[in-house]
């Protein structure tokens, strides 16, 4: 299975700053997948970005608020914008190599608000 | 539209003991797929089993199993002989084949007692 670098593993911002995630995969995808997980809840699927098109984002998230960037078929970014608390969550992303093998996540970004 | 039902919140266990958990599935779609993880205190994602709706035999992968009941629209994850390293969160996921995305139940933290 596909083996993905997501940085930064944490990070502590302060409200109405902007954090960008970055996620590496070792090999190239076609789709990959933004997930936010807060705290004591599920995975809750942001977006799906695809090389070459804009991001489709699922209802409740908006591009402004989580801009992403799909420069090509190995990396793309996250941006959370204009963080506030409620921001505070773990950030994955994640790729699909085939269904039997499962989707492969990216360790996470714990990130906290203050 | 899709949705995902994880009914037990919380589970404890017996080390060595088999152990259910539950997981029931909508959609009106014939082709899809049912995914377990595994999420640890540390918070990484793991890959547990697959099952596509076409599949005739039950998944297995070593000590997990899923109980795949079609008409019933239920995927229940079995481990069998539980270990304490197996205490952990454990989501249901579905993906539809037309689509790329999955998403998740709420999950099942599984405690398992020495």
């Amino acid at each position: 299975s596909a083996v993905i670098s997501q940085k930064p593993s944490r990070d502590i911002c302060q409200r109405g700053t902007s954090l960008t995630i970055q996620c590496q995969v070792d090999s190239q995808v076609t789709m990959m997948f933004w997930y936010r997980q807060q705290p004591g809840q599920s995975l809750t699927l942001i977006a799906t970005a695809n090389q070459g098109s804009e991001a489709t984002y699922e209802s409740g998230f908006v591009i402004d608020k989580f801009p992403i960037s799909r420069p090509n078929l190995t990396f793309s970014t996250l941006t959370v914008s204009n963080m506030s608390p409620e921001d505070s969550s773990i950030y994955l992303c994640s790729v699909d190599r085939a269904s039997y093998y499962g989707y492969t996540f990216g360790s996470g970004t714990r990130l906290t608000v203050v | 539209a899709q949705k995902i039902t994880q009914t037990q919140p919380g589970m404890f266990v017996q080390e060595k003991e088999a152990v259910t958990l539950d997981c029931t599935y909508d959609t009106s779609d014939q082709s899809y797929g049912l995914f377990w993880y595994k999420q640890p205190s540390s918070g990484e994602m793991i890959f547990l089993i697959y099952q596509g709706s076409y599949d005739e035999q039950n998944a297995t992968e070593g000590r997990y199993s899923l109980n795949f009941q079609k008409a019933r629209k239920s995927a229940n994850l079995v481990i069998s002989a539980s270990q304490l390293g197996d205490s952990a969160m454990y989501f249901c996921a579905m993906g539809l084949n037309r689509d790329d995305k999955i998403i998740f139940g709420k999950g099942t933290r599984l405690h398992i007692l020495p």
